[in-house]
């Protein structure tokens, strides 16, 4: 069973929409979890982060967590252009390693 | 605001040499780690670091590889006889301590053309 998976897409979403993307994790003892978003030829960088049961809000992002179902998902409201890029998922396993998806790219059609 | 820095941007080395990729982490974070992305693939776990020794490794890590900390400020990655296969971007990455402030931060990469 892969440690953390996303679907690759491409997601596409009209600008202005809402924009879904998810994630599942097999490490049923992993405590952090992470979004990053990935522009083609650049590094990671963290958009999300969240620790606990529940919903985090920041700014047009959200993300949520169901330790439960080990499931962690990112949520883009008001969807722009500049969102377009590949969607990275990362769980710390209980092992305190970073276990990346192999991401999520998302289109926002114009 | 703090960042990781990576040098070089760029490295081309031949099949058979050593490099050495440079990383100095944000200087409070206590974890350090080494990833790779292959072009088009995932990115690839490669090492984590703390309290001056790995903590953990991946398959991917293997003698050929080898992580220190000379200083107080930087990490290096060396990889003692490149082979083709390691042509990839290599992303040195830091993270704070304690259960909440475990949010890694990525340098920029380097990406090593092996030919």
């Amino acid at each position: 069973q892969k440690e953390v998976e996303q679907n690759s897409g491409p997601l596409s979403v009209p600008e202005g929409a809402i924009a879904s993307l998810n994630c599942t994790y097999s490490d049923r003892g992993s405590q952090s979890f992470f979004w990053y978003r990935q522009y083609s030829g650049k590094s990671p960088e963290l958009i999300m982060f969240i620790y606990s049961n529940g919903d985090k809000e920041d700014g047009r992002f959200t993300a949520q967590l169901n330790k439960a179902s080990q499931y962690v998902s990112l949520l883009i409201r008001d969807s722009q252009p500049s969102d377009s890029a590949t969607y990275l998922c990362a769980v710390m396993n209980r092992d305190d390693k970073i276990i990346f998806g192999k991401g999520t790219r998302l289109h926002i059609l114009p | 605001e703090p960042e990781v820095t990576q040098t070089p941007s760029h490295q081309v080395t031949q099949m058979g040499q050593e490099v050495i990729l440079r990383c100095v982490p944000i200087s409070n974070h206590l974890y350090f780690y080494w990833y790779r992305q292959i072009l088009g693939q995932k990115v690839e776990f490669l090492v984590s670091f703390y309290n001056n020794e790995i903590s953990e490794k991946s398959e991917i890590f293997d003698d050929q590889f080898s992580v220190e900390r000379p200083d107080g400020s930087n990490f290096t990655l060396k990889i003692r006889s490149t082979k083709l296969e390691d042509s990839a971007m290599y992303f040195c990455a830091s993270s704070g301590a304690g259960t909440e402030n475990t949010e890694a931060f990525f340098g920029q990469g380097t990406r090593l053309t092996v030919v």
